[in-house]
Formats: structure tokens, sequence, C-alpha cells
């Protein structure tokens, strides 16, 4: 059982680059969510979803752009990087109807460097 | 609004001594209460809830309705706690857009 699954692990851009981290999991879980975490400021969320085709905006969405498609995959684009958005992002995803389960499962993180 | 503070940004102790972590909450309706810990260079991962009344690793956690609170305890700290902890409170749509505070970092001297 994978959990969740977040690549890539490291990423550089350039500014104005785009890029789309993936994040993906297989507990069936409805809901998804991306954090992203700066020294700080501790976790805040960007985008979140409540099951496939279903998407909101979270504490700090601009920059960013995500879809769901399916229940196990939510990506994260970042539309024109931009130093501010130098930062390390977290995929989450929890509860499953069968299991009523509400603990939250964390990917590994995503380090994003912006220059 | 949802609102998390945890007014300990970092917290040093030495080994053996106790620890708590505080946390306050604002939030609509009865939320579930959790704490998610991260050791250096792992996932974050849950701690313990407060419906499950359980010791995890020593730790406890007792919630306080009349005063918004839950704070994190252990008797005795030991350096394998030494780690960044988080405060989260969530309910019904929220479970998927958890609400943190600013997390405390916690370090254990030998």
């Amino acid at each position: 059982n994978a959990g969740v699954t977040q690549t890539p692990k490291f990423q550089v851009l350039k500014t104005g680059q785009s890029m789309t981290l993936q994040c993906a999991q297989d507990m069936n879980h409805e809901y998804m969510s991306w954090y992203r975490q700066d020294p700080g400021m501790g976790l805040r969320l960007i985008h979140y979803s409540v099951g496939a085709g279903i998407t909101d905006q979270g504490e700090v969405p601009n920059g960013y752009n995500v879809s769901r498609s399916t229940t196990e995959d939510f990506p994260l684009r970042l539309l024109l990087a931009a130093p501010s958005q130098t930062s390390v992002y977290f995929c989450a995803s929890s509860y499953s109807r069968n299991s009523l389960n509400t603990e939250a499962f964390f990917g590994q993180g995503t380090r994003l460097t912006v220059v | 609004a949802q609102r998390v503070t945890q007014p300990e940004k970092l917290l040093s102790v030495f080994k053996g001594a106790p620890v708590e972590l505080k946390c306050n909450y604002s939030y609509s309706g009865s939320p579930e209460l959790f704490w998610y810990v991260q050791y250096s260079r792992q996932r974050l991962q849950l701690l313990l809830r407060h419906i499950s009344r359980e010791s995890i690793k020593g730790f406890t956690a007792d919630l306080n309705k009349g005063e918004t609170s839950f704070h994190l305890k252990k008797p005795f700290a030991q350096e394998e706690d030494s780690a960044m902890y988080y405060c989260a409170p969530a309910g019904g749509t929220s479970y998927g857009k958890l609400t943190f505070g600013q997390g405390t970092i916690l370090t254990v001297h030998p």
C-alpha cells in the first residue's frame, strides 16, 4: 500500500516557467489537498478537493491551478513560477466512506526553488 | 473563521523533563482534534486524535471545550521526540482542508 505519492521530491525552476507537481493516492480517499510549508507560517492550504470533478480554493490559491479528474490523482500546476513560490509543498488525502477514517495521510513533500 | 493558535514556535527542554505543547482553536461546530508530527526529513503523520483517548509514544492530549484548547503533553521527554508538531481541528467536509497552526518545533536536549 503506497499511500500518498508525490513527485518530484526536488525541483528548481526559473522565474516564469511552469510545472506540475504530481500527487496520487491509492486509498480510495475522497478528500485531497495541497499545502505549502514556509518557515514561521505553518502549513497553508492552497487548493483542495472533496471528490473527483470538485475543487475549491484554500487560503493561498493565487498562482496555482488544480484539477481532479480521477479519485486517485490531484496535480498542482504552477502557471508562471515566481520566487515567492519557493516552498515545500505537501499533498494530503483523507476520508474514505468505507472506513470513515478521518486521518489525513501526507506525501513526502516537494522542495521547490524558484530562481 | 477557523483558526488555530500554537503560541510557541520553538520549545526546548532537556531529556526527562515534562513537555507541553499548547494549542488553542476557534472552530464552528464540534471539530475532531488532531496532532500531527513531522520528524526530520519525514512526512507528516498522525500522532493522536482526541476521540481515540489514547497515549501515543507517551503523549496525551486533553480536549477542553470550554477553553477550546487541545494541549499536547508528555511527562518525560525523549530526544527522539524532537520534531515539528502541528495541531489541527477538522470536521465534516473540512476533513479535506485541515486548518493547521503555525507549528511548534520541539527540541529535546540530552
